[in-house]
């Protein structure tokens, strides 16, 4: 996986529970991204970083905030889970190359109940 | 219309044959484009990744871009029982971002 571990692997909460996802890399790369991947829907971007303090919205980033203090981490934070927000969420990272490919982490599959 | 489209399949093919997926785009400023493996339960996995018109050959696996028309295709030759997935077309304008069609389920029967 390229380098990339995420944390928790699998969790469980409950609805109205804050919720930190982390996705630490090893490879020094500038972009990070975290996606979620729901049947039918394919991977949505929630939110990315381009570099240590500096982030932007993706399409589905509603009920999402991020966080990176350091090159190697990238938090995502859901302030109030929704049973909605249960899926599967992909961390990747990307460097400034040609094709600019994107790697991903193992995952971390959500269950809000 | 969704940004990048592909059959959900599920497509399934004898072992020894020839995967054909294909994949169209809407956004005629799109500058690379990829493809991705992902196994049931596990995450998606970098197989090919082509930027020019024509043909890209990685082993087993061909890419093919028609920017005019606005399609990449996949191309899985001798498929294996390995080569089962489902496997995620990507689409990156001129940026860092990537739009990732729903995926088409590859099943390869022996």
């Amino acid at each position: 996986d390229a380098g990339i571990t995420q944390s928790p692997r699998h969790k469980v909460t409950e609805t109205g529970t804050p919720v930190t996802l982390r996705c630490h890399q090893t490879e020094n790369h500038r972009y990070m991204y975290w996606y979620r991947q729901d049947p039918g829907h394919g991977l949505r971007l929630i939110h990315y970083s381009y570099g240590v303090k500096d982030t932007d919205k993706g399409e589905v980033s509603d009920g999402y905030s991020v966080s990176r203090s350091k090159t190697e981490d990238f938090l995502l934070t859901l302030e109030s889970a929704t049973s909605s927000q249960t899926s599967v969420y992909f961390c990747a990272i990307s460097e400034e190359t040609i094709g600019n490919e994107q790697f991903f982490g193992p995952g971390t599959r959500l269950t809000v109940l | 219309q969704k940004e990048v489209e592909q059959n959900s399949g599920p497509l399934s093919v004898p072992e020894g044959a020839i995967a054909s997926l294909n994949c169209t785009y809407s956004d005629r400023g799109s500058q690379s484009f990829f493809w991705y493996r992902q196994y049931s339960g596990k995450s998606p996995e970098l197989i090919m990744f082509i930027y020019s018109n024509g043909d890209k050959e990685d082993g087993r696996f061909t890419a093919q871009l028609n920017k005019a028309s606005q399609y990449v295709s996949l191309l899985i030759r001798d498929s294996q029982p390995s080569d089962s997935a489902t496997y995620l077309c990507a689409v990156n304008l001129n940026d860092y971002k990537l739009s990732f069609g729903a995926g088409t389920t590859v099943t390869v029967r022996a």
